[in-house]
């Protein structure tokens, strides 16, 4: 089956480390995007990617990095920097990263920093 | 940033019940409209994406309509069911320098009673 995954689903981390979110799609996409949701709020987009090798800021990119070194992983890095860590982060990917095109979802990670 | 503003936050309406709510987006600039259905416990799921004033899309029971020149879309639910119970996201996208991203509203969360 076609999809994205994401791991873990839930995560646990003490304040001041870093912890890397995993995002794996084989839908062959070249697009991938990190999201992040707080209660009340939208999905803010942290980084996107629409080619291998390369990514840009979102909205919401201070304390994060990302990496694209294969097609089918885009992993997050939460880093000490980011000083409100606890969140439900959502990855997607889409076919080729226009305004047009149907994203798709991965199930998710909440993290939680304690 | 796009300024996406969805109305009303949540809705509780009568098994059988049409509602409707509504997306907001600034006419200027506009590439591209989306709207997700989110079900609790699972990732959010494209339902239409939009383009052109006047479009009106539908699946089954939904339906939406986008008017680009007051910028806005309407997103139609006819006979609500126990299962239309989610969160309607709505998500718009302008050109950003070679890649356009999307930014996401808030989200109706629709309840159907039985």
């Amino acid at each position: 089956d076609g999809g994205i995954t994401q791991s873990p689903k839930y995560l646990f981390r003490k304040e001041g480390q870093n912890v890397t979110l995993s995002c794996e799609q084989n839908l062959n996409h070249d697009a991938m995007y990190w999201y992040r949701q707080d209660p009340g709020q939208g999905l803010r987009l942290i980084y996107y990617s629409q080619i291998v090798n390369d990514f840009q800021k979102g909205d919401i990119a201070e304390g994060y990095s990302v990496s694209r070194e294969k097609k089918e992983s885009f992993p997050l890095t939460v880093t000490s920097a980011q000083k409100n860590p606890t969140a439900f982060y959502l990855c997607a990917s889409s076919i080729s990263g226009f305004g047009t095109d149907t994203q798709y979802f991965g199930p998710g990670t909440r993290l939680t920093v304690l | 940033i796009l300024n996406v503003e969805q109305s009303p936050q949540s809705l509780h309406v009568q098994e059988g019940d049409s509602t409707n709510f509504t997306c907001s987006f600034p006419s200027s600039n506009f590439y591209a409209l989306h709207w997700y259905r989110w079900e609790t416990a699972k990732s959010p799921e494209a339902l239409f994406v939009m383009t052109l004033n006047g479009d009106e899309k539908k699946k089954g029971r939904i339906s939406a309509t986008l008017n680009t020149k007051e910028g806005y879309s309407y997103l139609y639910i006819k006979g609500s069911q126990p299962e239309d119970s989610a969160t309607y996201l709505c998500a718009a996208s302008d050109p950003v320098g070679g890649y356009q991203k999307v930014t996401f509203g808030t989200g109706t969360k629709l309840q159907v009673i039985p």
